[in-house]
Formats: C-alpha cells, structure tokens, sequence
C-alpha cells in the first residue's frame, strides 16, 4: 500500500468549467475527509465520509461542490461552474477509525483562469 | 468553535541549532488533541508530533518535542539538532474527541528555513 493517491495532481480550467478529483485512501481505512488549502493558510475542512456514508458538510462546501464515495472505497469532489475563488489545493486524507491518525494524499492543486 | 493561531508566519535556524514553533489555540472542550504537521515544498503533508489533552506529560518523537500549558492553551514545537530537512511549512492543528466529526481544525502554519 503507498498510501492516500489523488488525481490529478494539477488542473488547470476556466471559469465556469466543472472539474471532478479523484482521492484513493489508504485501502481498509474507512473514514476520508476533504479539505482546501489557499495560498499562504492552513488547511480547512470541507467533508468527511464513514464508509460510504457522507456525515458533515462545511459551510465552505457551496452548492457548487460535491462529493461521493461510491461503495466505500475511492471518493471523487466535483466542482460545478469554477469560480477563481475555487483555486486552491485540495487535500484528501484518511484513516483508519475515529480517533486514528489521519493520513494524507500530496493533493489536487486547482488554478482556474 | 475552536480556533488555532499560528502568529509567525517565517522562522528560520542554523543548521545543528534548535528552534521553537509558537501555537496557541481556543476551546471550550477538555478532551482533544494537538498535532504538529509538516508539508515539505511540493510534498504531502506529514504528522510530526501529537499530544493529547489528558497527559500531562510532553510528547517526545526523536529529536522533536513539544510544550504543552493546558491552562495557557499553548503548544510550541522544538525541533533539535535542526537539519536541512526540517526545512518546510509546519501546521499546529486541533482535534476533538467529542462527538463523531475528528476534523482537524488547523492554524495559519509557519515556513521554517534551515542555514546550512
């Protein structure tokens, strides 16, 4: 195992394009959680799964945004209509139970022109 | 909510030499824990350190270590014996153990540069 995988690694799209990333977690780990990161700030949390179920949406998570993950495995956060404010790193992380450590993926680093 | 600040935002060291990484954080909770990260340029991100909230006794990974006042709500990182590779941004970040959600609430996060 190599660890929490996402794809792309860049993508680069235009204003009002949607975009969909990939994040693979660590397999058996059944928790997943998204976060965003912009330029110069820490990581904020955007969603979390517990298997297949999605259990909280941040209020960052506009109507634009979503997420899935089908079967409790690979998740996929799809952005609707890109705004520049959407360029930032997208981080995926996962871990094993609630309280484990939370391991992360290099992340899916989005510029929208 | 909690919130963590990180109020440095560059810090740099000597080679060989030892460092401190300010944090300080707010809550109203009494069980948590705190975490050191650090993202390397380019690299994902990595856990460094971690404490939790009922031990009184500082965490301590090799040549990384932690003060933690409860009652300060403070939790500064010391890196000895600093090496290149400790070159990198570093995230102080809280985590509840109330409730479902174990998000991670992180601060602002410092540059370390590291002279050879």
């Amino acid at each position: 195992d190599t660890g929490v995988s996402q794809d792309p690694r860049h993508k680069i799209t235009k204003r009002g394009q949607n975009v969909t990333f990939r994040c693979d977690p660590i397999s058996e780990h059944n928790r997943l959680y998204w976060y965003r990161q912009t330029l110069g700030q820490g990581p904020e949390f955007l969603t979390y799964f517990q298997n297949e179920a999605q259990l909280e949406k941040s209020r960052l998570l506009s109507d634009r945004f979503s997420a899935e993950r089908p079967k409790g495995s690979f998740s996929t956060l799809e952005i609707q209509r890109t705004e520049q404010g959407d360029s930032a790193m997208y981080l995926c992380a996962s871990s094993l139970y609630l309280l484990n450590e939370q391991f992360f993926g290099p992340g899916t680093r989005l510029t929208v022109l | 909510a909690q919130t963590v600040t990180q109020s440095q935002p560059e810090m740099s060291v000597q080679e060989a030499e030892t460092v401190t990484l300010s944090c300080t954080y707010d809550t109203s909770e009494s069980d948590y824990y705190l975490f050191w990260y650090k993202q390397p340029p380019s690299r994902q991100m990595i856990l460094v350190i971690r404490q939790e909230a009922y031990k009184q006794q500082n965490a301590t990974e090799n040549r990384f270590s932690v003060n933690f006042q409860k009652a300060a709500k403070s939790f500064s990182l010391k890196i000895s014996d600093s090496q290149l590779g400790d070159a990198a941004m570093y995230f102080c970040a809280y985590r509840s153990n109330t409730g479902a959600n174990s998000k991670l609430t992180f601060g602002k996060g410092i540059t370390l540069s590291v002279r050879p």
